[in-house]
């Protein structure tokens, strides 16, 4: 149940684009379709900002964009905002009914 | 609107044991898979735990395994988690989350509850 590799800070200035990677396995992301990307601000609960590698609930805006190839999953936020800057995390599903999350990646606004 | 409370966190000695609620309402808890995470401070999120809808089946984390019980009341629209020979790695706020959309990753966690470990 290693934790999925993802950079520690990612940053762009507003209205640029970012893309944060999730790095795993042929055990989790590699095998299943179950990558889920979560957004955090400080002090506050995790928000689903993606599910199953790209689909989005409503309400997140299009600027949110997921995507898989083998082992990596990726997150690209398109046309940053200053209130995008958070810490962004991303978890698998790994097998045998486990699951496993990335060690987060902290983006900044410039 | 779906709504998770989470409760019972505080501070434990090691070696001890905590009961953490989850009181869920806004959805029909009995139809979904449950999820327990952690976060220690400064740090980022662990699954800890999961439980199917009908609380037949439940899997853990390898740090957790042996220590903690997942279970639900669907009765009651709750879920819970105990927690037994605590250490101070344990010490971190728990998230229960609701896997309304795919049961292996959750749509939405609670506000989460501390646990503090320590002498």
């Amino acid at each position: 149940q290693a934790a999925l590799t993802q950079p520690p800070s990612a940053s762009g200035s507003p209205g640029q684009s970012v893309t944060i990677s999730c790095t795993g396995t042929s055990s989790d992301v590699g095998s299943y379709k179950y990558v889920f990307w979560y957004q955090q601000l400080p002090g506050k609960a995790p928000k689903l900002i993606l599910y199953e590698v790209s689909k989005r609930p409503s309400g997140v805006p299009d600027r949110f964009f997921g995507s898989k190839t083998g082992n990596t999953a990726s997150l690209t936020v398109s046309g940053l905002q200053a209130e995008d800057e958070a810490d962004y995390y991303c978890s698998s599903y790994a097998g045998s009914n486990n699951l496993v999350f990335g060690g987060g990646t902290k983006l900044t606004v410039l | 609107e779906v709504q998770l409370l989470e409760s019972g966190g505080g501070l434990v000695q090691p070696g001890g044991s905590l009961r953490l609620s989850c009181a869920a309402s806004g959805f029909p808890f009995s139809t979904y898979w449950m999820h327990w995470v952690r976060q220690a401070p400064g740090k980022g999120l662990v699954w800890v735990s999961r439980i199917t809808r009908d609380g037949t089946s439940t899997s853990y984390a390898d740090s957790v395994k042996g220590r903690f019980t997942i279970s639900r009341d669907n009765a009651r629209d709750t879920l819970y988690l105990q927690m037994n020979n605590l250490s101070a790695e344990d010490t971190a706020v728990y998230y229960c989350g609701v896997a309304e959309r795919s049961s292996y990753g959750a749509d939405f966690w609670g506000q989460g509850t501390l646990v503090t470990v320590s002498s």
